[in-house]
């Protein structure tokens, strides 16, 4: 089982929509998800981190985690164009609290 | 603005000849890491330094290593590149803490091409 899964996509969304972007993990003692967006021939930029069950929400994103059911997804809400990207889930490595594992990313196309 | 940065952003070697990336950061974060990344996968950690620790990943081709003369600076050397070993490298940083992971924070990466 891999350890931090991700759907590869492509997810498609209209400009405006909702688009939900998943991830499962395999480690029940995770404690760190992390939500990285990647432009394509760029490096990973942080969009959102949470470490506590529920909802956290920064501007147009909102990080939703629920570690009984060991997923961590991400939202955002009124999706631009400039939204396309590919997003990483990342998730703590367990017995480190510096390293992590990356997912493969899914790849978010917003359709003006 | 306090910031990772990565030299050069594009670098071409031959197949066998050893090739020098480096990374500099201004934020002062104790643990730097370097992954490889290739096209359509995940970043995959090669090695990182907790403060002057050097920590290898077991499967780390012994092709790759690293220094960290100081805080501030950390280089990936490849000693004989072959073509399996073109990819993006990203440099990221951390600040290690009590509590749980702190985020890392990437440079731009360096795309290396074998010829």
């Amino acid at each position: 089982q891999k350890e931090v899964e991700q759907n590869s996509g492509p997810l498609s969304v209209p400009e405006g929509a909702i688009a939900s972007l998943n991830c499962t993990y395999s480690d029940r003692g995770s404690q760190s998800f992390f939500w990285y967006r990647q432009y394509s021939g760029k490096s990973p930029e942080l969009i959102m981190f949470i470490y506590s069950n529920g909802d956290k929400e920064d501007g147009r994103f909102t990080a939703q985690l629920n570690k009984a059911s060991q997923y961590v997804s991400l939202l955002i809400r009124d999706s631009q164009p400039s939204d396309s990207a590919t997003y990483l889930c990342a998730v703590n490595i367990r017995g480190s609290n510096y390293k992590l594992t990356f997912g493969k990313g899914t790849l978010l196309t917003v359709n003006p | 603005d306090a910031m990772v940065i990565q030299n050069p952003r594009y670098q071409v070697t031959q197949f066998g000849k050893p090739v020098t990336l480096s990374c500099s950061q201004t934020l002062n974060h104790n643990v730097m890491y370097w992954y490889q990344q290739k096209s359509s996968q995940a970043p995959k950690l090669l090695f990182h330094y907790y403060d002057k620790d050097f920590n290898n990943e077991a499967d780390t081709p012994d092709n790759f290593q690293s220094r960290r003369p100081n805080t501030s600076f950390c280089f990936l050397d490849i000693r004989s590149p072959g073509l399996g070993d073109a990819a993006m490298y990203l440099c990221a940083t951390s600040r290690m803490g009590q509590g749980p992971n702190q985020p890392q924070h990437f440079g731009d990466g360096t795309r290396l091409s074998i010829l």
